[in-house]
């Protein structure tokens, strides 16, 4: 059964360092997503891609985070510096286009910023 | 402003007992209601998921409930078994600008005793 890959799956980190996810989504899946997942609470959207674009980057906070997905497949997320808040788990899922379509979830990157 | 609101945050059901998780959104635009499961350490997993064209969806021992008047839907899951102790998340997502994009509950923690 294809999954969606992420990698590495726990990053420990000093604060003001730069950190980077990355994700393989299920191959065909054109609509990829970033969601960040506070301990305790339910994952909130940072970034939609559709392909290369960005469909959806309203809640992404600009000034630290970037995400790129360049050739329409795999993408990166990245934090540069990384603050104590952002400690959490970085879930990237994919699916087919259109709404209403299922999201599949990878396993996530657990950041530690200390 | 959160766009799904979930109750109980936690839940304690007994072996064979059913359990109930409630849901409960404003945005009328809302058109796909799917239920998520998380095991610690684990991505959500699709569990079952509705359309509002229809009150009740079943797929095993687990219900979702609809009521498009009241905005509210829920989650049954009947003769629980210690292996569905997990976190249990409902969401939403519809059409327009944020096509795809899922809100998510902020979960329910459930316990089932043997």
């Amino acid at each position: 059964e294809a999954e969606v890959a992420q990698s590495p799956r726990y990053k420990i980190t000093e604060k003001s360092q730069a950190v980077a996810f990355w994700c393989d989504p299920i191959s065909g899946h054109a609509t990829l997503y970033w969601y960040r997942q506070i301990l305790g609470q339910g994952p909130e959207l940072l970034v939609q891609f559709q392909d290369e674009s960005v469909v959806d980057d309203s809640q992404l906070p600009k000034d630290r985070f970037s995400a790129e997905r360049l050739k329409g497949v795999d993408s990166t997320l990245k934090i540069q510096p990384a603050e104590l808040g952002d400690s959490a788990m970085y879930l990237c899922a994919s699916s087919f286009p259109g709404g209403g379509e299922t999201q599949y979830f990878g396993p996530g990157t657990r950041l530690l910023v200390l | 402003q959160q766009q799904v609101k979930q109750s109980p945050q936690s839940l304690i059901v007994q072996k064979g007992g059913i359990s109930i998780i409630n849901c409960a959104y404003e945005n009328t635009a809302f058109d796909y209601f799917p239920w998520y499961q998380q095991f610690p350490g684990k991505g959500p997993a699709l569990l079952i998921a509705i359309r509002p064209d229809v009150s009740e969806k079943k797929e095993g021992r687990f219900t979702i409930s609809f009521n498009k008047s009241a905005k509210q839907f829920s989650l049954h899951i009947m003769d629980s078994q210690p292996g569905d102790s997990a976190t249990y998340f409902c969401a939403a997502s519809g059409g327009g600008s944020t096509l795809g994009r899922l809100y998510f509950g902020r979960g329910t923690q459930l316990t089932v005793w043997p």
